[in-house]
């Protein structure tokens, strides 16, 4: 009863280099979202899914790339991180139907020195 | 796009006594969800409100949508310390995708 989960669940990097977050749900849900968490500004969607290989971009895609293999798994990679991309980033997920929750994992802390 | 806002940014609440925190949008909303975080975790889904005028309880917490679904709000009576964290609002847009837009949050600090 694994739910969503995220890795790691925290990292430090450097300026420059490349860094994926990996998410996986066991729900076989739909729909995905990357969310990164900054103070005074709440929750901003990076990149969303609707299913396996369709993925779109959200409020702020700049520096981030995703991909969705299977419907399982959808990592988040910065191509090259920068300071201003530490945060704290979410991964959530929705199945179909009427009632919309979305779930969220744990979450990713990330430092980028 | 559309923003809801939230106010107030910061609430300081004494054990027992009661608050609310509101979500207001310039345009109408479809629904509103609310979510809460604990310091340090992550979101965890409240409710969802779609009706005009609709209330929702949920044993000490009270959620409503207003008349003109533009605004929504949740009152807490007798907080508790298990209260503590940050609620969020946010819509669904109604497009295919069904993106949540987040409100800034409300932080909740209670004072035992």
């Amino acid at each position: 009863d694994a739910g969503i989960t995220q890795s790691p669940r925290y990292k430090i990097t450097e300026t420059g280099r490349q860094v994926t977050l990996m998410c996986h749900q066991t729900w076989s849900h739909s729909y995905m979202f990357w969310y990164r968490q900054d103070l005074g500004h709440g929750l901003r969607l990076i990149y969303y899914s609707a299913a396996a290989d369709i993925t779109d971009k959200g409020e702020v895609p700049d520096g981030y790339v995703v991909s969705r293999s299977k419907t399982e798994n959808f990592p988040l990679t910065l191509e090259s991180a920068t300071r201003s991309q530490t945060s704290v980033y979410f991964c959530a997920s929705r199945g179909q139907g009427s009632y919309n929750e979305q779930f969220f994992g744990p979450g990713t802390r990330l430092t980028v020195l | 796009g559309q923003q809801v806002m939230q106010i107030p940014q910061y609430q300081h609440v004494q054990e027992g006594e009661d608050f609310t925190t509101y979500c207001n949008s310039s345009t109408t909303l479809s629904n509103i969800q609310w979510y809460k975080q604990r310091p340090g975790g992550h979101p965890v889904f409240l409710i969802q409100l779609v009706k005009s005028g609709e209330v929702k309880k949920q044993k000490r917490l009270t959620f409503q949508f207003g008349e003109a679904k533009k605004n929504s709000s949740l009152h807490i009576t007798a907080t508790q310390t298990t209260d503590v964290g940050t609620y969020f609002c946010a819509y669904m847009t109604t497009d295919s995708w069904g993106k949540l837009q987040f409100g800034a949050g409300t932080q909740v600090v209670v004072t035992p």
